[in-house]
């Protein structure tokens, strides 16, 4: 069975960094490109950006790049977000997913990380 | 950048019913890169629809989709109890890949 399963609630200082994973298990990792999709409270998807585990090639979306980085450890079958400064804004639920194809919809997802940014 | 508008916003029906939601590119989504999720309250997103058409796997065949070029729809015949959620389109076309704002469909 496919899974990602994705690290836990955060909550985080304005300044701070953080990094958030996203573990692969059921599939061969390095086969699919992995997506990041944030979810303000109360609001609709947006697309981030996404990594393929086999290059380590990213595309960011024009909203979240130069704010965030993507990574991988291809050991452990785990992608990662980072921010190395966070602000109130990034407060969100952030999902992980799999493509099941590279130009393709997103065929199985996380169960998301809460982050929560306050002072 | 393709921009996905969904209509309606919120779509109040009963159980039983069917409902079409819409989904419009601003431009071409050719080949029909274009997918639906479906999300219920405190879960994540689950995809419905690939590639304009296709059902994912399990996905009862109640849900059937339309559409190309720019104008999509998703038709679900009979709603079940656990069809009310939010829906979302979805064009992989190009990056940046972009999400419809979504329709919700609640219980009238």
């Amino acid at each position: 069975e496919v899974q990602l399963v994705q690290s836990g609630a955060e909550v985080k200082k304005p300044g701070e960094s953080l990094r958030i994973s996203c573990q692969g298990s059921g599939y061969s990792f390095t086969n699919f490109w992995i997506t990041w999709v944030r979810q303000m409270p109360g609001k609709g998807l947006e697309w981030m950006g996404r990594i393929n585990p086999s290059d380590s090639y990213s595309n960011y979306s024009p909203s979240f790049q130069g704010h965030v980085t993507f990574s991988l450890d291809r050991t452990i079958s785990t992608a990662y977000l980072q921010w190395s400064s966070l602000k109130a804004s990034d407060s969100a639920m952030y999902y992980c997913a799999r493509h099941s194809r590279p130009n393709s919809d997103f065929d199985s997802w996380g169960q998301g990380t809460l982050v929560t940014v306050s002072s | 950048e393709i921009v996905l508008t969904q209509s309606p916003g919120t779509l109040s029906l009963s159980p039983g019913e069917r409902a079409t939601l819409s989904c419009r590119a601003s431009q071409s989504v050719s080949s029909n890169y274009l997918a639906w999720y479906q999300q219920k309250p405190g879960q994540a997103p689950r995809l419905l629809i690939y590639g304009a058409s296709s059902r994912a796997t399990g996905i009862p065949d109640r849900f059937t989709c339309s559409g190309s070029g720019t104008d999509f729809a998703l038709t679900i015949s009979r709603l079940e109890p656990e069809d009310f959620a939010v829906y979302y389109c979805q064009q992989y076309l190009t990056t940046p890949f972009t999400f419809g704002p979504g329709t919700k469909v609640d219980i009238k």
